[in-house]
């Protein structure tokens, strides 16, 4: 059982350029999610998808784009990078309510 | 959305003592608590969950104690292991909208002296 996989675990880009994190899980859950990880903050939301074909804005949406492709896929879109971007990128899943998540292992992203 | 704070960012203990890591949230409408542990270079690992209805959860030399009054949850790790080292966070779940959605404190990290 893979759990949640995250691609690739690690990249670094130049400002202005573009890349989708790819996440993928194999338990059937219905919720995703995407958080970022920066030192002393700890994880913050950045979109969510609470079932197959919805998607919605967490507390830091600004510089992304989600698309749920399916029920076990769920990418993050930078569309043009930027440096305040360089952080570790953590794809999550759930069952339900009131359940708790699968991590995945995640994205460290680098832009310079 | 308010955030989950902790009181101590770090926290050392020697090995087969008990370790207490604390937390303060602020929003009286969460109804759901878990602890992640995260080694480093690893993602959150799920520890135990509370819900608002109990006062304390025991699991496996964990335990999780919820003080609604005072809006506070702490994890007791009983006989700490130097496995145990990781940083600790607290996620609360404030109910309403159409997820499940999270929100986590900064972290604890807990070193274990041999």
């Amino acid at each position: 059982n893979a759990g949640v996989t995250q691609t690739p675990k690690f990249q670094v880009l130049k400002t202005g350029q573009s890349m989708t994190l790819q996440c993928a899980q194999d338990m059937n859950h219905n919720s995703m999610y995407w958080y970022r990880q920066d030192p002393g903050m700890g994880l913050r939301l950045i979109y969510y998808s609470a079932s197959e074909g919805t998607t919605d804005k967490g507390e830091v949406p600004n510089g992304y784009n989600v698309s749920r492709l399916n029920k076990r896929e769920f990418s993050l879109r930078l569309e043009s990078a930027a440096p305040s971007q360089t952080s570790v990128y953590f794809c999550a899943s759930s069952e339900r309510r009131l359940y708790g998540y699968t991590f995945g292992s995640g994205t460290r992203l680098t832009v310079v | 959305g308010e955030n989950v704070g902790l009181h101590l960012p770090t926290l050392s203990v020697q090995e087969g003592d008990n370790s207490i890591i604390n937390c303060a949230y602020s929003n009286s409408a969460s109804d759901y608590f878990i602890w992640y542990k995260q080694e480093s270079g690893k993602g959150p690992q799920f520890i135990i969950d509370i819900r608002s209805n109990m006062d304390k959860r025991q699991g496996q030399r964990v335990t999780v104690l919820l003080n609604k009054t005072v809006k506070h949850l702490s994890l007791q790790i009983a006989a700490t292991q130097p496995g145990d080292s990781a940083v600790y966070f607290c996620a609360e779940n404030m109910g309403g909208g159409t997820g499940n959605q999270f929100y986590f404190g900064t972290g604890t990290s807990l070193t274990v002296i041999p």
